[in-house]
This record gives C-alpha cells, structure tokens and sequence, in this order.
C-alpha cells in the first residue's frame, strides 16, 4: 500500500532559526515528490516538486533533498519568519496511478517571535 | 493568469438545500480535481476531470455531483449534504500528465 509518512506532526521554532522537516514514503514506483505549503483555511502552494533523478532542490528559504533509495525526503527552511507558521505537506506520485497521489498527514509548524 | 480562483469562499447551507461550488483556470490545464479537506487532515481526493471528462471518481456519495462544462470551468453540485461533509473544498488543475497541481483557496462548507 502506498503510504507517506511525515515527521514531525508538530513543530514549534523560534523566529530566525532553521528547521527540518522529514518525509518518508513507500509510493511505488516512484514518479515524483512534492512539497506544500498550506496557510490554515487556503489551499496548499507548491514549494518544491523532484522527479527521481533530483536530489536537491531550492526555492527561496526552503530546500528539500531526496534520497530516492532511502526513500526519504526533507524540507530544510533557512532563517525562519512568522510568514512560515503553516502546515507543510509531502505528496508522493507513482506512475501508474495517473491523477491520484499520496498525501501526507503534514508538518504543522509554528514560529514564534 | 497562474492562478485557480473558487466561489464561493464561504458557504452555509441545510441538509435539504441544493447549491454549487465554482472553480475557474485560465492557465490551459486540462487536468481539474475537487478534494475534500477536513481540519488537521490532508486533502482526499474527490473527483479527477481530464479533457472535461470524468476520469476518477473515488466512491464520491451521488450526493456530491461534480460538472465540467468547459476546459476552464468545474463545478460541484451538492444536494442532500449532511453534517459530515462540512469541510474546505478545493479545486486544483494542472497540465495533463504532469502531478504539479495548483490549488485554489478552497470553499468553507458549513452543513447545518
């Protein structure tokens, strides 16, 4: 069964401070990894989106990595700001499911000044 | 235009009202979804339009009944809600075979 699994389910950080949030999936076989940004009440923002052959990739403050053997992922955000008080999703596609893919239960992370 | 609008943002109604939730793309995705999202939960997916054809359904209650009139428009139709399916509804699209969705902002159902 495919499943992602998401650490931690909660976080709570200090402004300024960096952070690393963890993914771990057993989607099979892999097509690609996604993370997202969900404000509470809005729709999730893509931040990243790796195919297999990816290992790293960055957008702004945050930068995820992929270990496609280990199947796991991370999502390291870099001198935190308030702004990034959110829930933080990892969704995980496989190639024969066309249209559906696996979400996580996320990260719900919370900067305080 | 790289943005997915949904109408209304907030919406109330009773277990015997009929009312519909309104997406819109102008980004030429010819991939459009519906989820729902329950608080703290992640989104399940609901319905899956491919070249305005419905092309995944995932035992949705025919009480949810979703309608893609044109390439740019996807409505859901609820009918008979209960209580149980108060939740955020979102909308997302994306280039057809490619899994980068971009979502809406979701409508905030309230099922009295």
């Amino acid at each position: 069964k495919n499943q992602v699994e998401q650490s931690p389910q909660s976080l709570i950080i200090l402004e300024g401070k960096n952070c690393t949030l963890q993914c771990n999936y057993t989607v099979s076989p892999f097509s690609n990894l996604r993370w997202y940004k969900q404000d509470t009440g809005r729709g999730p923002v893509s931040l990243t989106i790796m195919t297999f052959s990816e290992n790293t990739k960055s957008n702004g403050r945050y930068t995820a990595t992929l270990d496609a053997d280990t199947k796991q992922s991370s999502l390291h955000i870099t001198a935190s700001q308030l702004s990034d008080s959110a829930s933080y999703i990892c969704v995980v596609s496989a190639n024969t499911n066309a249209g559906k893919s696996t979400f996580g239960d996320g990260t719900t992370l919370t900067v305080k000044p | 235009d790289t943005e997915v609008t949904q109408t209304p943002k907030h919406l109330v109604m009773g277990m015997t009202n009929k009312k519909s939730l309104k997406c819109e793309q102008h980004m030429g995705h010819r991939a459009m979804y519906w989820y729902k999202q329950k608080a703290k939960k992640p989104p399940e997916l609901m319905f899956v339009y491919s070249y305005e054809k419905l092309s995944i359904n995932e035992s949705v209650p025919s009480r949810f009944s979703p309608e893609c009139p044109n390439s740019s428009l996807l409505n859901l139709h609820l009918h008979a809600l209960q209580p149980e399916d108060s939740a955020l509804y979102l909308c997302a699209s994306s280039r057809m075979g490619s899994d980068e969705q971009f979502f809406g902002p979701g409508t905030r159902l309230t099922v009295l």
